[in-house]
């Protein structure tokens, strides 16, 4: 039940831009994105609930396919605190309440 | 400020013994769940529970079981601890309603030996 996500890696230089690819093969209710820095919990980044909606977070972006049960999370003007791995989580039609997370997308920023 | 606890950060157990990992969320949720972190896996949901007394099995259940006789305290069971189980396991809880956000414990690093 694990969405796949892509790359599993990104090394960028400050001020560069990145995407974060989610894709699932269920249909999906939600689409919720987390950051993790190394050592400490996932920390909330945005939710996305319907089709084509795209939310923003600071310069931090994303958006929600519902008909191809894709997500997308754009990181633009990156900073180093962007550095940690993102996770995206998906909630499932048939399982409402449910969170699944795919294996994450280790992001490094140098300046 | 919201919180999710977990009772340890590390935890050392031998082989064979039955581990407790305990969750205390203070937030009133109806929903709770048990990740399992490994490099390169990312986080797998072993049980979810979405009321008292009520469980359902996630991806990776095996070995492991749970118990919620309170709502806001959710333990994840190890019967009996193998090697394979060393890892790091995350609690998290979240509001009944599609599209809430999952708060997320600090984690316990588990090393079975």
């Amino acid at each position: 039940q694990q969405p796949v996500q892509s790359p599993q890696a990104v090394i960028l230089r400050e001020g560069e831009d990145a995407v974060i690819n989610c894709s699932s093969s269920k249909a999906l209710y939600s689409v919720h994105w987390y950051r993790q820095k190394h050592g400490e919990a996932p920390v909330f980044l945005m939710i996305l609930l319907k089709g084509g909606e795209q939310k923003g977070h600071d310069k931090i972006s994303a958006s929600f396919n519902e008909k191809k049960q894709q997500s997308s999370l754009y990181l633009t003007a990156s900073q180093l605190s962007y550095s940690g791995t993102y996770f995206c989580g998906t909630e499932i039609r048939s399982t409402l309440g449910r969170l699944y997370f795919g294996r994450g997308t280790q992001l490094t920023v140098w300046p | 400020d919201v919180k999710v606890t977990q009772s340890s950060r590390y935890l050392v157990k031998r082989t064979g013994e039955k581990v407790f990992l305990e969750c205390v969320q203070d937030m009133d949720h109806e929903n709770m769940f048990w990740y399992r972190q490994d490099p390169g896996l990312g986080l797998r949901l072993i049980y979810f529970s979405y009321d008292v007394k009520m469980k359902e099995k996630g991806d990776i259940p095996e070995g492991y079981s749970v118990s919620r006789e309170k709502k806001e305290r959710f333990s994840l069971i190890l019967e009996s601890a193998s090697t394979n189980q060393t890892s790091m396991y995350l609690c998290a809880s979240r509001d009944t309603g599609g599209g809430t956000e999952a708060f997320f414990g600090q984690g316990t690093r588990l090393t079975v030996v």
